[in-house]
């Protein structure tokens, strides 16, 4: 089975830089996405992280230790909109593109 | 090119009684997954079709909850009889095979049950 562990809500103020961490424990592994989720709307899909290293896209960059279980998204000049939750999802290995959801960490942006 | 789309958006039910969800993903996505979401929880998988195939549906109480995707395209997720634990949003997503394979969530169902 999988374990996910991330933090359940961050605070962080608006323009600074944020880093959303999360450790994982699988049977296999072969990927781990991040997915962002405004309050009431759906989740939509950020990053994905198959070897390890940082993959950085914009604001938003994601790591990924795949010894260590770990992985991080970073967020830098974090603006007002980036308040959601931050759903870490592991892929194990096998077939079928099935994924497991963390519980999500709430990050809160103040000004 | 449209989003996964979902019907209704809302429901309110008694408990005991039955309530059916609809989803369409996106043209061409094989691959279809319902979830449930409980409040302040992660999304978890009920059941994950390839084409009109199940092929995960181990967390799906299936004494309850039933799923079908006839053709291949749209699918419908039904709950009979619904419990209080089953208040939660149903969401439905879909993903292409491709790689990385990342999944579309439509809007999601909010279920209350009464």
């Amino acid at each position: 089975g999988q374990n996910i562990d991330q933090p359940t809500e961050m605070t962080a103020t608006e323009g600074a830089i944020v880093q959303i961490n999360c450790t994982y424990q699988t049977s296999g592994f072969n990927g781990l996405f991040w997915y962002q989720q405004h309050a009431g709307e759906a989740p939509t899909f950020l990053s994905y992280n198959v070897l390890d290293g940082l993959e950085e896209k914009g604001r938003f960059s994601s790591f990924l230790s795949r010894s260590k279980g770990y992985s991080y998204l970073l967020l830098k000049e974090l603006q007002m909109k980036d308040s959601a939750s931050y759903l870490c999802a592991v892929r194990p290995a096998g077939g079928y593109q099935k994924v497991t959801f963390g519980t999500g960490t709430k990050l809160q942006v103040i000004p | 090119e449209a989003g996964v789309a979902q019907s209704p958006r809302y429901k309110i039910i008694e408990k005991r009684q039955s309530v059916a969800f609809w989803c369409n993903p996106i043209s061409g996505h094989a691959t279809l997954y319902w979830y449930q979401q409980i409040l302040g929880q992660g999304p978890k998988l009920l059941i994950q079709f390839q084409n009109n195939g199940v092929v995960d549906d181990s967390q799906l109480p299936k004494d309850r909850f039933s799923a079908e995707r006839l053709k291949g395209v749209d699918s419908t997720l039904k709950i009979q009889p619904a419990k209080l634990e089953d208040s939660a949003v149903y969401l439905c997503a879909s993903s292409s095979g491709g790689n990385p394979g990342e999944q579309y969530f439509g809007p999601g169902t909010r279920l209350t049950v009464t």
